[in-house]
């Protein structure tokens, strides 16, 4: 069994739809816990970060923790054709430590 | 400012051959991360070096890689004798803890290897 599991997908959903990705994990000591968009042919980059458990919004974005579940969401609200991009999922237990990433959820928003 | 850069783009070489991609980290990042990206495998960590500390060496899957950092800069990642099965794309991160204590790695472009 992964550390970190994520459905690769594909989803495919209409413009303005709310989309929900996902990721469980089983490493109890891992803290940090981030979200990396990555768009063809280029690295992942950071879009969300949370600490322990709890919601955290940015913009139409928001990034959600349950550790008692060892479950995350990113939750993205009026989803545009531009979001459309692989979703990596990605944790660590905190410093410099090793990030360990989900297996990406490719996202397809159509207009 | 300058973000990752890596290079070669692309590479394609014969199976055998031994090969060497660069990473130049972003200027004052002391962490620096190797990753392999396939299709259907997502990132797959291979190393990590942090300052002067020894490399995190846990996830090189043979002993036919290596990586280097000189002078806490620029990172090379080699392979010799390389396999068909190390086809991918090769990412490099450098990384800079914010306040927060979350590890934000910055990603360069990729290295896409093609072992013929």
């Amino acid at each position: 069994q992964k550390e970190v599991e994520q459905d690769p997908g594909p989803l495919s959903v209409p413009e303005g739809a709310i989309v929900s990705l996902n990721c469980t994990y089983s490493n109890s000591a891992f803290q940090y816990f981030m979200w990396y968009r990555q768009y063809s042919r280029k690295g992942p980059e950071l879009l969300m970060y949370t600490y322990s458990s709890g919601n955290k919004e940015d913009g139409r974005f928001t990034a959600q923790v349950d550790k008692s579940s060892k479950y995350i969401s990113l939750f993205i609200r009026d989803s545009q054709p531009s979001d459309s991009a692989t979703y990596l999922c990605a944790m660590n237990s905190g410093g410099y430590q090793k990030v360990t990433f989900g297996i990406g959820t490719k996202l397809q928003v159509i207009p | 400012g300058a973000g990752v850069s890596q290079s070669p783009s692309n590479k394609v070489t014969e199976k055998g051959k031994d090969v060497e991609l660069r990473c130049d980290p972003i200027s004052g990042h002391t962490a620096l991360y190797w990753y392999r990206q396939s299709l259907g495998q997502g990132l797959e960590f291979l190393i990590y070096f942090q300052g002067n500390s020894a490399p995190d060496k846990s996830g090189l899957p043979s002993d036919r890689f290596s990586a280097e950092r000189t002078g806490g800069s620029v990172s090379t990642l080699t392979i010799q004798r390389t396999q068909q099965e190390d086809s991918a794309v090769y990412l490099c991160a450098s990384s800079s803890r914010r306040s927060s204590g979350v590890n934000e790695q910055f990603f360069g472009p990729g290295t896409r290897l093609t072992v013929l």
